[in-house]
Protein backbone atom coordinates (compact mmCIF):
# COMPACT_ATOMS: atom_id res chain seq x y z
CA UNK A 1 0.00 0.00 0.00
CA UNK A 2 1.15 3.67 -0.83
CA UNK A 3 1.87 5.44 2.71
CA UNK A 4 1.09 8.84 3.37
CA UNK A 5 2.87 11.48 5.51
CA UNK A 6 1.88 14.57 6.93
CA UNK A 7 3.23 17.19 8.51
CA UNK A 8 2.86 19.28 10.74
CA UNK A 9 0.10 16.99 12.92
CA UNK A 10 -1.13 20.25 14.33
CA UNK A 11 -0.64 23.99 13.07
CA UNK A 12 -2.05 26.59 15.22
CA UNK A 13 -2.11 29.65 12.82
CA UNK A 14 -3.19 33.38 12.94
CA UNK A 15 -5.80 34.57 10.98
CA UNK A 16 -4.38 36.75 7.83
CA UNK A 17 -1.01 34.98 7.92
CA UNK A 18 -0.11 31.73 5.40
CA UNK A 19 -0.32 28.48 6.20
CA UNK A 20 1.92 25.73 4.75
CA UNK A 21 0.87 21.73 4.98
CA UNK A 22 3.52 19.13 3.53
CA UNK A 23 2.64 15.32 2.26
CA UNK A 24 4.97 12.83 1.22
CA UNK A 25 4.09 9.57 -0.46
CA UNK A 26 6.47 6.76 -0.14
CA UNK A 27 5.56 6.07 -4.42
CA UNK A 28 5.22 8.44 -7.29
CA UNK A 29 1.57 9.22 -7.55
CA UNK A 30 2.80 10.82 -11.00
CA UNK A 31 1.30 8.44 -13.85
CA UNK A 32 1.60 8.03 -17.62
CA UNK A 33 -1.18 10.65 -18.38
CA UNK A 34 1.24 13.08 -17.07
CA UNK A 35 -1.38 13.56 -13.77
CA UNK A 36 -0.40 13.18 -10.07
CA UNK A 37 -3.14 10.98 -8.85
CA UNK A 38 -3.28 13.08 -5.40
CA UNK A 39 -5.90 15.12 -3.77
CA UNK A 40 -6.36 17.43 -1.23
CA UNK A 41 -9.46 17.81 1.16
CA UNK A 42 -10.54 19.65 4.47
CA UNK A 43 -12.81 17.93 7.43
CA UNK A 44 -14.62 21.03 9.32
CA UNK A 45 -15.55 20.44 12.67
CA UNK A 46 -18.51 18.19 12.50
CA UNK A 47 -18.25 17.47 9.12
CA UNK A 48 -17.47 14.98 6.45
CA UNK A 49 -14.56 15.68 4.37
CA UNK A 50 -14.75 18.36 1.21
CA UNK A 51 -12.93 18.25 -1.80
CA UNK A 52 -10.08 21.46 -2.11
CA UNK A 53 -7.55 20.57 -4.39
CA UNK A 54 -7.32 17.71 -7.42
CA UNK A 55 -4.81 16.46 -9.22
CA UNK A 56 -2.14 18.16 -7.12
CA UNK A 57 -2.74 21.51 -8.08
CA UNK A 58 -6.55 22.37 -8.80
CA UNK A 59 -9.13 23.74 -6.95
CA UNK A 60 -12.16 22.44 -6.75
CA UNK A 61 -14.96 24.14 -7.61
CA UNK A 62 -16.10 26.96 -4.81
CA UNK A 63 -12.65 26.65 -2.93
CA UNK A 64 -11.10 30.31 -2.61
CA UNK A 65 -8.25 31.48 -4.46
CA UNK A 66 -6.30 31.52 -0.93
CA UNK A 67 -5.80 27.87 -1.28
CA UNK A 68 -3.42 25.95 -3.45
CA UNK A 69 -1.33 22.81 -4.32
CA UNK A 70 1.67 22.30 -5.55
CA UNK A 71 4.12 19.16 -5.77
CA UNK A 72 4.55 16.18 -8.18
CA UNK A 73 6.07 12.90 -7.91
CA UNK A 74 6.02 12.24 -3.69
CA UNK A 75 6.12 15.70 -2.67
CA UNK A 76 2.75 17.77 -2.25
CA UNK A 77 2.31 21.38 -0.41
CA UNK A 78 -0.81 22.74 0.10
CA UNK A 79 -0.55 26.61 0.60
CA UNK A 80 -3.30 28.85 1.96
CA UNK A 81 -2.15 32.65 1.29
CA UNK A 82 -4.10 34.09 4.47
CA UNK A 83 -6.01 31.74 6.51
CA UNK A 84 -9.30 32.31 8.50
CA UNK A 85 -11.54 31.51 10.59
CA UNK A 86 -13.33 29.14 8.48
CA UNK A 87 -9.96 27.50 7.22
CA UNK A 88 -10.15 26.10 11.01
CA UNK A 89 -10.36 21.82 10.80
CA UNK A 90 -8.81 18.70 9.22
CA UNK A 91 -6.86 18.75 6.45
CA UNK A 92 -6.03 15.49 4.77
CA UNK A 93 -3.89 14.53 1.82
CA UNK A 94 -5.32 11.25 -0.29
CA UNK A 95 -4.00 9.26 -3.17
CA UNK A 96 -5.90 7.36 -5.74
CA UNK A 97 -3.07 6.23 -8.50
CA UNK A 98 -3.56 2.64 -6.83
CA UNK A 99 -5.81 1.08 -4.17
CA UNK A 100 -6.58 0.82 -1.81
CA UNK A 101 -7.04 4.53 -1.50
CA UNK A 102 -4.56 5.49 0.99
CA UNK A 103 -5.00 8.85 2.96
CA UNK A 104 -2.79 11.22 5.13
CA UNK A 105 -3.02 11.23 9.06
CA UNK A 106 -4.01 14.75 8.86
CA UNK A 107 -3.34 17.91 9.70
CA UNK A 108 -5.46 19.96 12.34
CA UNK A 109 -5.40 23.61 11.71
CA UNK A 110 -6.59 26.06 14.59
CA UNK A 111 -6.68 29.57 15.23
CA UNK A 112 -4.30 31.17 17.84
CA UNK B 1 -28.11 20.24 -4.47
CA UNK B 2 -25.96 16.92 -4.54
CA UNK B 3 -26.58 14.91 -1.49
CA UNK B 4 -24.96 11.44 -0.39
CA UNK B 5 -27.27 10.78 2.78
CA UNK B 6 -25.82 7.19 4.85
CA UNK B 7 -27.91 5.25 7.24
CA UNK B 8 -28.67 1.98 8.79
CA UNK B 9 -26.10 2.16 11.16
CA UNK B 10 -26.22 1.71 14.85
CA UNK B 11 -25.34 -0.71 17.67
CA UNK B 12 -24.64 -4.60 16.98
CA UNK B 13 -22.74 -7.55 18.52
CA UNK B 14 -19.54 -8.88 17.64
CA UNK B 15 -20.47 -11.73 14.81
CA UNK B 16 -23.53 -9.76 14.20
CA UNK B 17 -24.36 -8.13 10.58
CA UNK B 18 -25.95 -5.10 9.39
CA UNK B 19 -26.35 -3.00 5.99
CA UNK B 20 -26.04 0.31 5.28
CA UNK B 21 -27.39 2.55 2.70
CA UNK B 22 -26.05 5.58 0.65
CA UNK B 23 -28.75 7.63 -0.97
CA UNK B 24 -27.72 9.84 -3.69
CA UNK B 25 -29.14 12.59 -5.57
CA UNK B 26 -28.46 16.06 -7.27
CA UNK B 27 -26.02 13.99 -9.99
CA UNK B 28 -26.07 11.09 -12.58
CA UNK B 29 -25.67 8.09 -9.76
CA UNK B 30 -25.26 5.50 -12.91
CA UNK B 31 -21.71 7.87 -14.07
CA UNK B 32 -20.30 7.50 -10.23
CA UNK B 33 -18.43 4.93 -8.48
CA UNK B 34 -19.44 4.49 -5.09
CA UNK B 35 -16.52 4.11 -2.38
CA UNK B 36 -17.14 3.58 1.24
CA UNK B 37 -14.81 5.32 3.61
CA UNK B 38 -14.58 4.53 7.44
CA UNK B 39 -13.15 7.09 10.33
CA UNK B 40 -11.85 6.40 13.65
CA UNK B 41 -10.00 8.27 16.05
CA UNK B 42 -7.58 5.79 16.05
CA UNK B 43 -6.66 4.91 12.58
CA UNK B 44 -7.71 8.30 10.83
CA UNK B 45 -9.48 7.82 7.16
CA UNK B 46 -9.68 3.69 5.90
CA UNK B 47 -11.11 3.26 2.45
CA UNK B 48 -13.15 -0.21 2.62
CA UNK B 49 -13.87 -0.87 -0.93
CA UNK B 50 -15.51 0.34 -3.83
CA UNK B 51 -18.15 -0.26 -6.85
CA UNK B 52 -18.16 0.59 -10.63
CA UNK B 53 -20.40 1.35 -12.52
CA UNK B 54 -22.41 -0.92 -15.18
CA UNK B 55 -20.15 -0.31 -18.26
CA UNK B 56 -17.55 -1.28 -16.38
CA UNK B 57 -19.43 -4.57 -15.27
CA UNK B 58 -20.39 -3.32 -11.59
CA UNK B 59 -16.79 -3.97 -10.77
CA UNK B 60 -16.51 -4.34 -7.03
CA UNK B 61 -12.78 -4.38 -4.49
CA UNK B 62 -12.32 -4.62 -1.03
CA UNK B 63 -9.46 -3.18 1.13
CA UNK B 64 -7.50 -6.78 2.95
CA UNK B 65 -9.06 -5.84 6.59
CA UNK B 66 -12.67 -6.12 5.11
CA UNK B 67 -12.65 -8.65 1.90
CA UNK B 68 -15.03 -11.87 2.51
CA UNK B 69 -17.04 -9.76 5.62
CA UNK B 70 -18.37 -7.03 3.42
CA UNK B 71 -20.52 -6.66 0.57
CA UNK B 72 -21.01 -3.42 -2.18
CA UNK B 73 -23.99 -3.42 -4.39
CA UNK B 74 -25.94 -0.53 -6.29
CA UNK B 75 -29.34 -0.24 -7.42
CA UNK B 76 -28.83 2.19 -10.64
CA UNK B 77 -32.98 2.49 -10.95
CA UNK B 78 -32.97 3.58 -6.65
CA UNK B 79 -29.74 5.38 -7.19
CA UNK B 80 -28.71 3.83 -3.98
CA UNK B 81 -25.68 2.12 -3.19
CA UNK B 82 -25.27 -0.47 0.01
CA UNK B 83 -23.13 -1.92 2.26
CA UNK B 84 -23.38 -5.62 3.43
CA UNK B 85 -21.36 -6.05 6.58
CA UNK B 86 -20.97 -9.58 7.89
CA UNK B 87 -19.04 -10.94 10.99
CA UNK B 88 -18.28 -7.80 12.38
CA UNK B 89 -15.74 -7.15 14.82
CA UNK B 90 -14.86 -4.58 17.67
CA UNK B 91 -11.94 -3.05 15.01
CA UNK B 92 -15.30 -2.17 12.67
CA UNK B 93 -16.50 0.28 14.83
CA UNK B 94 -16.48 3.66 13.05
CA UNK B 95 -18.16 6.34 10.99
CA UNK B 96 -19.00 5.08 8.00
CA UNK B 97 -18.93 7.41 4.66
CA UNK B 98 -20.20 6.71 1.28
CA UNK B 99 -18.47 9.04 -1.70
CA UNK B 100 -18.63 9.32 -4.91
CA UNK B 101 -15.94 9.62 -8.13
CA UNK B 102 -17.10 10.37 -11.87
CA UNK B 103 -16.19 6.60 -13.20
CA UNK B 104 -13.00 8.38 -15.44
CA UNK B 105 -9.54 7.71 -15.15
CA UNK B 106 -8.45 11.28 -12.90
CA UNK B 107 -11.72 11.76 -11.58
CA UNK B 108 -11.02 12.43 -7.86
CA UNK B 109 -13.70 11.54 -4.98
CA UNK B 110 -15.62 14.90 -4.95
CA UNK B 111 -18.62 14.12 -2.58
CA UNK B 112 -19.02 12.72 0.56
CA UNK B 113 -21.83 11.45 2.58
CA UNK B 114 -22.71 13.30 6.55
CA UNK B 115 -21.51 9.67 7.49
CA UNK B 116 -23.52 6.68 9.89
CA UNK B 117 -21.88 5.27 12.91
CA UNK B 118 -21.49 1.69 12.98
CA UNK B 119 -20.32 0.44 16.60
CA UNK B 120 -19.73 -2.56 17.30
CA UNK B 121 -19.98 -4.04 21.06
CA UNK B 122 -21.02 -6.73 23.31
Amino acid sequence: DIVMTQSPLSLPVTPGEPASISCTSSQSLLYSDGYNYFHWYLQKPGQSPQLLIYLGSNRASGVPDRFSGSGSGTDFTLKISRVEAEDVGVYYCMQDLQLPLTFGGGTKVEIK
Amino acid sequence: EVQLVESGGGLVQPGGSLKLSCAVSGLRFSDSAIQWVRQTAGKGLEWVGRIKTKPRNYATIYAASVKGRFTISRDDSENTAYLQMNSLRTEDTAMYYCCRRIDTPGSPVDYWGQGTLVTVSS
